[in-house]
């Protein structure tokens, strides 16, 4: 299957300080990708899509100004936590739709705000 | 709306035994995509399924087998014989294909097989 990867994998910040997490299509270009957050034991639930050229779409009740999302090419999408806090921990994944729809993900960033 | 129950959130199973993750789908979309997920300890998503609603063949893929009922609105897993690598959150998905279409996760079921 095609494969998306993300960087970085682990991160660890004081709170207040920002941080941006890259996704990348490394075999495939993608126009759509997708920006998820998971919390333990929790599922997956969807923060905002991001398309390559224009503005993300963000889920209701995920503030923009907070999770900045820039998808400036066909194979790379950032998301940058703004102002993080500790409540902002979270595993944080990345996903890209084929045209066929089917839908890889990364491998997931796992943010930790101190 | 679009929404995915998985009412199974976790199994104990011992290796060997044959198990079952139950998932139950709704939406008003005439065509959709139903996906099954499994996320291991590491926390990456494997892809294991794609259905599209016109198709219902059951289909068989190893010890892996997923069966497809529409009447029922549901897409249940069956894993033969399971084995401690198959250990993970399993989570059932949904994408519509009109108005909301986007990849909407059921809450998983933890599975844990025991030697």
């Amino acid at each position: 299957g095609a494969v998306v990867s993300q960087h970085p994998s682990r991160v660890i910040c004081k709170s207040g300080t920002s941080v941006k997490i890259e996704c990348r299509s490394l075999d495939f270009q993608a126009t759509t990708m997708f920006w998820y957050r998971q919390f333990p034991k929790q599922s997956l639930m969807l923060m905002a899509t991001s398309n390559e050229g224009s503005k993300a779409t963000y889920e209701q009740g995920v503030e923009k100004d907070k999770f900045l999302i820039n998808h400036a090419s066909l194979t790379l999408s950032t998301l940058t936590v703004t102002s993080a806090h500790p409540e902002d921990s979270s595993f944080y994944i990345c996903s890209a739709r084929l045209a066929n729809n089917e839908q890889f993900f990364g491998p997931g960033t796992r943010l930790t705000v101190l | 709306a679009q929404k995915v129950t998985q009412a199974q959130t976790e199994i104990s199973v011992v290796e060997k035994e044959d198990v079952t993750l139950d998932c139950v789908y709704e939406t008003r979309d005439t065509t959709y995509y139903l996906f099954w997920y499994k996320q291991p300890p590491s926390g990456e998503l494997v892809f294991l399924i794609r259905r599209n609603s016109f198709d219902e063949q059951n289909e068989i893929s190893g010890r892996y087998s997923w069966n497809f009922q529409k009447s029922t609105s549901s897409f249940n897993f069956t894993i033969t014989a399971s084995q401690v690598v198959d250990s993970a959150v399993y989570f059932c998905a949904l994408l519509g294909t009109r108005g909301y279409n986007k990849l909407i996760f059921g809450a998983g079921t933890r599975l844990a097989v025991h030697p």
